[in-house]
């Protein structure tokens, strides 16, 4: 299955400031899914990002608040803009992997804490 | 809408002591029911899928379970190493490559 690779694996930041989490995996893919856990919460997800046009964003994200950047087949990143403390959770980057028969592939996540 | 809600919210065992963990779901078009296991500061690592009511799917200590409602993660004979907390997510016609997921079952297995 594809390996992902996810920067940065923590930060702390500013409330009012502005983080972007990149996603590179070691494969190409068609589909990129960004998802947020918050704390002691489960996984749901932000957007789909195909290579070449507009990512596509669940209800209640907007591309405003998290931009998606989809360049090419192996990498993504995801923006977490004007950031609050309630935006304060962990972000993961996740890919399919052979057409999901195999359930899909994860990052390592990146923790946000928004101080 | 797509629903999946999995019990209990915790579990803690003994080693050696076998037990279930269910996940419950609602779902317009089943396309697949997956397991993940997380570690504290993880990513969710796949364990299994299940397509269709009646399929079963074994790793190790573990057997995946699936029925037109529910599926069952049955952990026999656990050791402290399977303590993590366990997710369950569904993937439906209506929701494209869309995941949904329950809340988890955090598991802790006592030496």
């Amino acid at each position: 299955s594809a390996v992902i690779s996810q920067k940065p694996s923590r930060d702390i930041c500013q409330r009012g400031t502005s983080l972007t989490i990149q996603c590179q995996v070691d494969s190409q893919v068609t589909m990129m899914f960004w998802y947020r856990q918050q704390p002691g919460q489960s996984l749901t997800l932000i957007a789909t990002a195909n290579q070449g046009s507009e990512a596509t964003y669940e209800s209640g994200f907007v591309i405003d608040k998290f931009p998606i950047s989809r360049p090419n087949l192996t990498f993504s990143t995801l923006t977490v803009s004007n950031m609050s403390p309630e935006d304060s959770s962990i972000y993961l980057c996740s890919v399919a992997a052979g057409q999901g028969a195999y359930g899909y592939t994860f990052g390592s996540g990146t923790r946000l804490t928004v101080v | 809408e797509d629903q999946v809600t999995q019990s209990p919210e915790a579990l803690r065992l003994q080693e050696g002591e076998s037990s279930s963990l269910n996940c419950s779901y609602t779902v317009s078009g089943l396309r697949g029911l997956f397991w993940y296991r997380q570690d504290p500061g993880k990513g969710p690592e796949f364990l299994f899928t299940l397509y269709s009511a009646g399929e079963e799917k074994e790793k190790e200590r573990l057997k995946a379970t699936l029925t037109k409602k529910e599926s069952f993660l049955h952990i026999t004979a656990p050791k402290p190493e399977d303590s993590a907390t366990y997710l369950c997510a569904v993937r439906s016609r209506e929701g494209a490559q869309k995941l949904v997921f329950g809340q988890g079952t955090r598991l802790t297995i006592n030496p």
